[in-house]
């Protein structure tokens, strides 16, 4: 079956521009997630969703980050005014979303990231 | 608070020789412990989990993981390691007893590299 995929899966952009990226989850997977992987770091957790849920959104490093999942299924990721610091591979990952704190035990479905570049 | 550390940057092993990537973590309440693999230019692959039940684990492309307790460790191992082992590993967990149970916390990796 098809594993999460990501577009486009590398975007140059000049600073001050925005930025939309694109996740579509594993068919059947109620949870998603975005998370940053920077040159030299591990990854930061950025958002989740689960189900209808109100999205965790704690992990957004400032307001110019957002995200919205449409329809319980696909995700945009969107940075507004991007920034150099903003350069980084970003991260989709997806999961069954057993309910409630059982969820905890789900494992992630990576996709293979988008690539940002900000000159 | 969780989090995870990952003492060494890179591991290195010669082909045929066992393979250990130390991970050591802090969390509230009881542990979900994860490994990922991560191959260069491409995304984080699943390897092993600990939820509950047997301490070692065991998972894809002969890894194993043991999982302490008392140490709050859960070091990665292999028997015999190949070079195509060669690749980024990360240890993640989760608190299994929280209101936010979707955030993984993930260790900052570790490179192992293996010479024929």
């Amino acid at each position: 079956g098809a594993g999460v995929s990501q577009s486009p899966s590398n975007k140059v952009t000049e600073k001050g521009k925005d930025v939309e990226l694109r996740c579509d989850p594993i068919s059947g997977h109620t949870a998603l997630y975005w998370y940053r992987q920077s040159l030299g770091q591990g990854l930061e957790f950025l958002i989740y969703f689960q189900g209808n849920s109100a999205p965790d959104k704690s992990g957004l490093p400032s307001d110019r980050f957002s995200a919205e999942r449409t329809g319980g299924s696909v995700s945009t990721l969107t940075i507004q005014r991007t920034q150099q610091e903003d350069s980084a591979v970003y991260l989709c990952a997806s999961s069954i979303g057993t309910s409630g704190r059982a969820g905890s035990g789900d494992e992630q479905f990576f996709g293979p990231g988008t690539r940002l570049t900000v000159l | 608070a969780q989090s995870v550390a990952q003492p060494e940057d890179q591991v290195n092993v010669a082909e045929g020789n066992p393979l250990t990537v130390k991970c050591t973590y802090s969390v509230s309440g009881n542990p979900y412990l994860f490994w990922y693999v991560q191959y260069p230019n491409r995304g984080l692959q699943f390897l092993l989990k600990y939820i509950t039940g047997d301490n070692l684990v065991k998972g894809s492309y002969g890894f194993e993981a043991e999982f302490n307790k008392s140490q709050t460790s859960f070091h990665l191992k292999k028997p015999s390691a190949l070079v195509s082992d060669s690749a980024l590993y990360f240890c993640a967990v989760r608190a299994s007893a929280t209101d936010s149970w979707g955030k993984l916390q993930f260790g900052a990796g570790t490179q192992v590299v293996v010479t024929p």
